[in-house]
């Protein structure tokens, strides 16, 4: 089974633009969609990003998801970030019968 | 709009069973499959069970395979995690979720129930 793996943390200033990154150990990062899902605290996760790239509605038009093929990743970026984008964000993807979360990644709004 | 609500988390004692429910409204239930995903406090996502729309094809992870398992009844639009054997380390919020359609990921969560293990 593959891993993917997130940073533990990510910060920026309010209205700045952070990225989250998600690398796929083995396999293809194109073989099975990605998504992405955010945590407030003590809540429970929701859908921000799907298939990659597409926001659900409801979701702001800061936040955008992407592959790289060529570091076999995946990224979420978050622009004109606030005070209220500070949660924990976990990438996930299939293969295997198994549906893989990566380790999360707390952002933080300075 | 699509609402997930589970119930039944307990405080139960290590070899102890139990059973979780997940209510289902706002969409076609039977036409989705559904997964049971957990979270130890403090620590990330683990999938744990998936059942198909019919009810006819399940899954489990190897951390829970033998112990736990997972049905539906679209008549009542809710899907169920039988929880035996239970151990320590399967303390943990667990969430309903509802698939995207496709097997890839999910798009809706409930909002959780709490099971604690311990004697």
């Amino acid at each position: 089974n593959f891993v993917l793996t997130q940073p533990r943390s990510v910060s920026g200033s309010p209205g700045k633009t952070v990225t989250i990154s998600c690398t796929r150990s083995s396999g293809l990062i194109a073989s099975n969609s990605v998504q992405w899902y955010q945590q407030r605290p003590g809540s429970a996760p929701i859908t921000v990003i799907s298939e990659n790239n597409q926001r659900p509605s409801g979701v702001p038009d800061r936040f955008s998801g992407s592959i790289d093929i060529s570091s076999n990743s995946a990224s979420l970026t978050v622009s004109g970030l606030k005070t209220e984008d500070e949660a924990d964000y976990y990438c996930q993807s299939y293969g295997n019968n198994n549906w893989v979360f990566g380790g999360g990644t707390t952002l933080t709004a300075l | 709009e699509v609402q997930l609500v589970e119930s039944g988390g307990v405080v139960v004692q290590p070899g102890g069973s139990l059973r979780l429910s997940c209510a289902a409204s706002g969409f076609t239930f039977r036409k989705y499959t559904m997964h049971w995903v957990r979270q130890v406090q403090g620590k990330g996502l683990e999938w744990v069970s998936l059942i198909g729309g019919s009810g006819d094809f399940t899954d489990y992870s190897d951390s829970v395979k033998g112990r736990l398992t997972i049905s539906r009844d679209n008549n009542q639009n809710s899907v169920f995690l039988q929880m035996n054997s239970l151990r320590t380390e399967d303390t943990a919020f667990y969430y309903c979720a509802k698939d995207r359609g496709d097997y890839t990921g999910f798009d809706y969560w409930g909002q959780g129930t709490l099971v604690t293990v311990s004697s």
